[in-house]
């Protein structure tokens, strides 16, 4: 089967660094994706890995380790706009589907 | 391009009742993908198109459920005698580069009373 683990609740101190782990067991592997959907929102993509390492796109910075099957959400300098759920996801070589998490919802406080 | 769009945003149906959900992608994007999202999980892949062609549908799709992309621009998703688990959110995504990022619209929301 295919499965992607994510913790359901992050906690942060607003101007702190945070970061959501993932880790997928899926039959295929191409890359994995993050994305962010407030409440009543639709996802919005924030970073796509396909190879190893980490990837910086302005506060927030995504890594993978394909020989663990694992990957990060990196978000820095939190700012309260920032709460909302986080989902990764992953896609399976051969195809452009995407097989997703259930989300960690990150709450800020001020 | 104001992105991608799906109508209608609220659908309140009976129990039994066929429902049809239209979305329009991004007009460049030749891939057009439909998910069904519930309270508290992630999107669930429903199915996908490549142009007006259907290359993948969901083993978890019932014969209930089917998709429509006639001339590679907008779709259709039609749900036949629904059912009060057909509750949730209808989501439409297109992309259409090699970054392997899809843009979502903002959904329809069913409820099946």
């Amino acid at each position: 089967g295919q499965s992607l683990e994510q913790p359901s609740e992050v906690t942060a101190v607003e101007g702190a660094i945070v970061q959501i782990n993932c880790t997928y067991q899926t039959s295929g592997f191409y890359g994995l994706s993050w994305y962010q959907q407030h409440d009543g929102g639709a996802p919005t993509f924030l970073s796509y890995n396909a190879l190893d390492g980490l990837e910086e796109t302005g506060r927030f910075s995504s890594f993978l380790s394909r020989s663990d099957s694992y990957g990060y959400l990196l978000l820095q300098e939190l700012q309260m706009k920032d709460s909302a759920s986080y989902f990764c996801a992953v896609r399976i070589e051969g195809n452009y589907q995407l097989i997703w998490g259930a989300g960690t919802k990150l709450i800020i406080k001020p | 391009d104001t992105g991608v769009s799906q109508n209608p945003r609220h659908k309140i149906t009976k129990r039994g009742q066929n429902v049809t959900f239209r979305c329009d992608p991004i007009s460049e994007h030749n891939r057009l993908y439909w998910y069904r999202q519930t309270l508290g999980q992630g999107p669930e892949f429903l199915t996908y198109f490549q142009n007006e062609a259907q290359l993948e549908k969901s083993r978890l799709l019932s014969d209930r459920f089917s998709a429509e992309r006639p001339k590679g621009s907008f779709s259709t998703l039609e749900i036949q005698r629904t059912e009060q688990g057909d509750s949730a959110m209808y989501l439409c995504a297109s992309d259409g580069s090699s970054r392997n990022e899809q843009f979502f619209g903002p959904g329809t929301r069913l409820t099946v009373l």
